[in-house]
């Protein structure tokens, strides 16, 4: 009954190589998120979508590429790893505030990925 | 912009003793604040939140948090710590207007026993 879930939880590649994270939510929320955790655990959104709409983008380079195929899922898919991109990875939802406010965001177990 | 800060980057306090945690914010309208907790390899649960009304709010856990407007905090308090209560705490602000969520640094908590 997971609410909201990553695949794989570790990932461990080549610099160089491409690869993919997997995010889905069951709680029919209509936003989803992509957050970066350093190493020093400090916690950065990365995109934001909103029913299948990118409404948030933080200057993240564009070797990374959210792809959202239903409100439900947002995957996240990296070109070109570098050795800087190892951190944990956290997907998250909410639901959509009526009000213009930001709710609760549910997060997922994260993905630890470690270039070598 | 937002931004949250964390005060304390570890805390060491033995199990049965009192906790606070202190966080301190900076936006310029209402703000909308959570705390939530991060058990090692886990993801992050929401301990709880304020938005609005009494600025004194519960959470699981027995965890509750202060809002005072006057002196930009939104500190997390325990009347006893538990051995399981160890993990990484972060204090967050949203905003009107904007889906995202800003984090602090984080606090790392170590229970003596």
């Amino acid at each position: 009954d997971t609410a909201v879930s990553q695949t794989p939880k570790y990932l461990v590649t080549q610099m160089g190589n491409d690869k993919s994270i997997k995010c889905e939510q069951n709680l029919g929320h209509d936003t989803m998120y992509w957050y970066k955790q350093d190493s020093k655990k400090f916690l950065k959104i990365m995109f934001s979508y909103n029913n299948k709409e990118l409404i948030i983008n933080e200057t993240v380079p564009n070797r990374f590429s959210p792809k959202s195929p239903d409100k439900a899922h947002l995957n996240l898919h990296i070109n070109s790893l570098e050795l800087g991109d190892s951190a944990v990875y956290f997907c998250a939802s909410s639901p959509q505030s009526s009000g213009g406010y930001t709710d609760t965001q549910y997060f997922g177990p994260g993905t630890r990925l470690t270039v070598l | 912009a937002q931004s949250v800060t964390q005060p304390d980057i570890h805390i060491t306090v033995s199990e049965g003793a009192s906790l606070e945690l202190r966080c301190n914010y900076s936006y310029g309208a209402t703000p909308y604040l959570f705390w939530y907790v991060q058990s090692p390899g886990q993801g992050l649960q929401l301990l709880l939140k304020y938005f609005s009304g009494d600025t004194l709010v519960q959470g699981i856990k027995g965890f509750e948090a202060e809002f005072k407007r006057s002196q930009s905090s939104f500190n997390l308090r325990k009347p006893s710590v538990h051995w399981s209560d160890a993990a990484e705490y972060f204090c967050a602000v949203g905003s009107w207007g904007a889906q995202k969520l800003v984090f602090g640094q984080g606090t790392r908590l170590t229970i003596n026993p």
